[in-house]
């Protein structure tokens, strides 16, 4: 069993539709959640982190833990053509001698169509 | 723009040889990390220095190796380069050991053919 499953799509959603993006993973001593969105040809960038569980909202995204189900999703409102990519969940994790590491999920693949 | 800066863009190459990809991170920040990302395998976390030391250690070849000098710029050496090492390559920075706050460069696409 992989240590974080991301369901790969590709999703493809009507411009204006609510999208939510799931990963699940097995290590309970993850901490810090983080989204991350990538273009094509481009590096990931961040979008939001969240610590422990709970709910982050930021503009149209909002992130949510929920740490008994070891399940993270992303959602973002009102979505646009702008918004389609590929969406990376990543978790830190305690990787020995006083270090983190994070470990991610293979992606989403996320359209959305005019 | 994140303001991580990696040269070069592209590289190609035949199996067999070595290369060197650098990193610049943003201004202030003291970590750098390099990932690598293929289709099967997805983003994977290689190595992380920290103001010039070895911080951690992920799925890194032997045949590669990294450090990162007094002006924090970091270099990832790939040596007898295989068929599979065909990847784009990442380098991330953050400031002090925030890993949970990384931003990432553009990447650097290797084919070794």
């Amino acid at each position: 069993q992989k240590e974080v499953e991301q369901d790969p799509g590709p999703l493809s959603v009507p411009e204006g539709a609510i999208v939510s993006l799931n990963c699940t993973y097995s290590n309970s001593a993850f901490q810090y959640f983080m989204w991350y969105r990538q273009y094509s040809r481009k590096g990931p960038e961040l979008l939001m982190y969240t610590y422990s569980s709970g709910n982050k909202e930021d503009g149209r995204f909002t992130a949510q833990v929920d740490k008994s189900s070891k399940y993270i999703s992303l959602f973002i409102r009102d979505s646009q053509p702008s918004d389609s990519a590929t969406y990376l969940c990543a978790m830190s994790g305690y990787s020995g001698a006083g270090s983190y590491q994070l470990t991610f999920g293979k992606g989403t693949k996320l359209s959305v169509i005019p | 723009d994140s303001g991580v800066t990696q040269t070069p863009k592209h590289l190609i190459t035949a199996t067999g040889q070595r290369v060197t990809l650098r990193c610049s991170p943003r201004s202030g920040d003291l970590s750098v990390y390099w990932y690598q990302q293929s289709l099967d395998q997805g983003l994977q976390f290689l190595i992380q220095y920290y103001n010039g030391e070895e911080r951690a250690k992920g799925n890194i070849l032997e045949r590669f190796s990294a450090q990162q000098f007094p002006d924090l710029h970091s270099e990832l050496n790939l040596s007898s380069l295989e068929l599979g090492d065909s990847a784009l390559y990442f380098c991330a920075s953050s400031v002090g050991d925030s890993v949970h706050e990384q931003y990432f460069g553009p990447g650097t696409r290797l084919t070794v053919t």
